[in-house]
């Protein structure tokens, strides 16, 4: 199975700030990462695929990059609804989620 | 509009069964596979199986095999989760997700809550 890292496992962030995210697989996956965004109490919604494709209707401040094991996802201004709690998913095989990076307001 | 909508909450006692339901609508259903996903309280997401609903082909994460069921009856776009004895640790939110053909999950439920507790 493959596994998957986050870090970090938390961040306190500012409205505006740049923030970024890093996921690593425990071996290569191409490009089959994904990143979603989850709410509480709410379903995770889908923000990137393939380690760098935006989801329809997803803000453009949102991108994703990397491949083979190591991927990062930035937001570039930290906006109000941006706090959540962020997963990387690779489905290169089985799918595996990373543990999540819960991005609370500093 | 593409819509997954799960059945209610759950509340149950260790070693009763369960089957709780994902309904598919504005898209066609056997095209895509439905994948159910775990999600214990206050922790992350694990992927526990899926389901081909145009043969009903199924897959499951080790971790789950043997422990819950997948299927699904296509002729009401609906697949199922199912257990045949709860334990206290199957407390969580489960959630069912489409698989887009280029492999995310581009779709999901609301989760559906399920408490076992004596």
């Amino acid at each position: 199975d493959i596994q998957m890292t986050q870090s970090p496992s938390s961040l306190s962030a500012s409205v505006g700030d740049r923030v970024t995210i890093t996921c690593r697989a425990s071996q290569s996956i191409s490009s089959y990462l994904n990143w979603y965004q989850q709410k509480p109490g709410k379903a995770p919604k889908l923000l990137i695929y393939a380690a760098s494709s935006l989801q329809s209707g997803v803000p453009s401040r949102f991108s994703g990059s990397g491949s083979g094991t190591d991927f990062t996802l930035t937001i570039s201004s930290l906006q109000p609804e941006d706090f959540a709690t962020y997963y990387c998913q690779q489905s290169y095989s089985t799918p595996s989620f990373g543990p999540g990076t819960k991005v609370d307001i500093k | 509009e593409v819509q997954l909508v799960q059945s209610g909450a759950e509340v149950k006692k260790p070693g009763e069964s369960l089957r709780i339901s994902c309904k598919g609508s504005g898209y066609s259903f056997t095209s895509y596979w439905i994948s159910w996903v775990r999600q214990m309280p206050g922790k992350g997401l694990e992927w526990m199986g899926r389901i081909d609903p145009s043969d009903s082909y199924t897959n499951y994460s080790p971790s789950f095999q043997g422990h819950v069921t997948i299927s699904a009856d296509k002729s009401i776009s609906t697949a199922y989760l199912q257990w045949s004895s709860l334990k206290a640790s199957d407390t969580a939110m489960y959630y069912c997700a489409r698989r887009d053909p280029t492999l995310q999950f581009d779709y999901w439920g609301q989760g559906t809550l399920v408490t076992v507790s004596s």
